[in-house]
């Protein structure tokens, strides 16, 4: 166990919905990443959240938004879904200190969205 | 942009043979290279990580991995497998710009024959 939960572990949506994935971090970190891993592929960085505030973004379209809570935890969230959303989504969590040195990251189980 | 390369997509052995699965980075700069592994059904675990240091990585479960600088390549060996590493495995980067963003190979499905 890495201490990182996800949920749902699974989701159908229809095209054209919303969704909003949760994520809870290690405790102790303060950093958390999401990551979009379609069948088949390695998962695809989307974005990363540091104490609140967007701290990188991969090559994603802005209808995929996050948050980040005070207690560090997360969500993911995707407007006007599209088929090709149907992905299984990794949240990463680690520790960043001064510097920005970074602590390896910890993977949840992830969730897997089914769109139809 | 950093991208990464695992040129083995699928790979199947039997009980005890060695295993060498190839990984290819592009990034000239400082990078940290991972190697992690995804057995059905779980979540992704770090097997071994480079950050500096000696280019021969030593990882849990017998696995390790060199580092080659001038060949861009992070390769996981592992001299005899079991029928318990049977998992997809993945490489990563991580550039020196870049916060803790992980850049991932498409990874390789290994299949240990008992």
């Amino acid at each position: 166990e890495t201490g990182v939960t996800q949920s749902p572990t699974h989701l159908i949506k229809t095209r054209g919905q919303q969704v909003t994935l949760r994520c809870s971090s290690q405790s102790g970190h303060n950093t958390v990443s999401w990551y979009q891993q379609a069948l088949g592929q390695g998962p695809q960085f989307i974005f990363q959240y540091y104490r609140e505030e967007e701290n990188g973004r991969g090559n994603f379209p802005p209808r995929f938004s996050g948050l980040q809570f005070p207690n560090y935890s997360s969500e993911l969230n995707v407007n006007a879904l599209e088929l090709d959303d149907s992905a299984l989504y990794l949240c990463a969590s680690s520790s960043a200190g001064r510097g920005g040195a970074h602590t390896e990251a910890f993977f949840g189980q992830g969730t897997r969205l089914t769109v139809v | 942009a950093q991208s990464v390369s695992q040129h083995n997509h699928h790979v199947i052995l039997s009980e005890a043979a060695s295993l060498e699965l190839g990984c290819n980075y592009s990034y000239g700069g400082t990078v940290n290279l991972f190697w992690y592994v995804q057995y059905p059904g779980q979540h992704l675990q770090l097997l071994l990580k480079y950050f500096s240091g000696d280019p021969l990585v030593k990882g849990i479960k017998g696995f390790e991995a060199e580092f080659i600088k001038s060949k861009f390549s992070f390769n996981l060996r592992k001299p005899s497998v079991q029928w318990s590493d049977t998992a997809e495995y993945f490489c990563a980067v991580n550039a020196d710009n870049a916060g803790n963003m992980l850049t991932f190979g498409g990874g390789t499905r290994l299949m240990v024959k008992p």
